[in-house]
């Protein structure tokens, strides 16, 4: 199993960013997928959530701005993050998801948002 | 939203100690409670899903247990590799809530 994310960096307060997560190693197309984001310094904060059959859920501090979506052909999850703020500035994670079990992280790709 | 709070927020213990650390949720879990290990600049690994389940490749001196609100992480032995920030990470309901983590160190 193998997760790596991409897509992050510098954005100004207000703008956009898409982030992809490419995995191999399973079938993708069967599971959940999780984005979770890590403040420097700071702890775990799940952001967004997105089933086999692309159900989504939201974290309140995200709903409206960022959207999760997946192309199960390319074994590919995606975040589009919307009006960005500094307190979005972290790094995302996305991990993997099975009947209540988040096993699979990838490394990681930082997102800094500074003007 | 479900709160987790884990205690204590740093935990020092000598080599080969039996340690012990601890997750609250404000309200009933019905045990969906994983753990994770994050080393420092790396990725969150599971250690321990749905309170007591050991994930494969996780050494058997971890074990947890647990129900309603309080649940607990124990290292039967602790080993130098162990040192680490622990998270848990309740899955009942959404929003999905992590812990905000025990800092584990080597006295």
């Amino acid at each position: 199993v193998q997760l790596v994310e991409s897509g992050g960096g510098l954005v100004q307060p207000g703008k956009s960013l898409k982030l992809s997560c490419s995995a191999s190693g399973f079938t993708f197309s069967s599971y959940g997928m999780h984005w979770i984001r890590q403040a420097p310094g700071k702890g775990l904060d799940w952001v967004a959530y997105i089933s086999s059959s692309s159900g989504t859920v939201y974290a309140d501090a995200v709903k409206g701005r960022f959207t999760i979506s997946r192309d199960n052909a390319k074994n590919t999850l995606y975040l589009q993050l919307n009006s960005l703020k500094s307190e979005d500035t972290a790094i995302y994670y996305c991990a993997r998801h099975t009947m209540g079990i988040t096993d699979y992280w990838g490394q990681g790709v930082m997102v800094t948002v500074s003007s | 939203d479900i709160q987790m709070t884990q205690s204590p927020s740093v935990l020092s213990a000598s080599v080969g100690d039996r340690v012990t650390l601890n997750c609250k949720a404000s309200q009933n879990i019905n045990k969906y409670l994983n753990w994770y290990q994050q080393k420092l600049g790396e990725a969150p690994k599971l250690l321990i899903y749905n309170t007591n389940n050991l994930q494969t490749g996780i050494p058997s001196r971890f074990s947890g247990s647990g129900s309603g609100t309080d649940y607990t992480l124990t290292i039967s032995s602790l080993q130098p590799e162990d040192v680490a920030t622990y998270f848990c990470f309740q899955h009942n309901s959404w929003p999905l809530t992590f812990g905000s983590g025990t800092k584990l160190e080597i006295k």
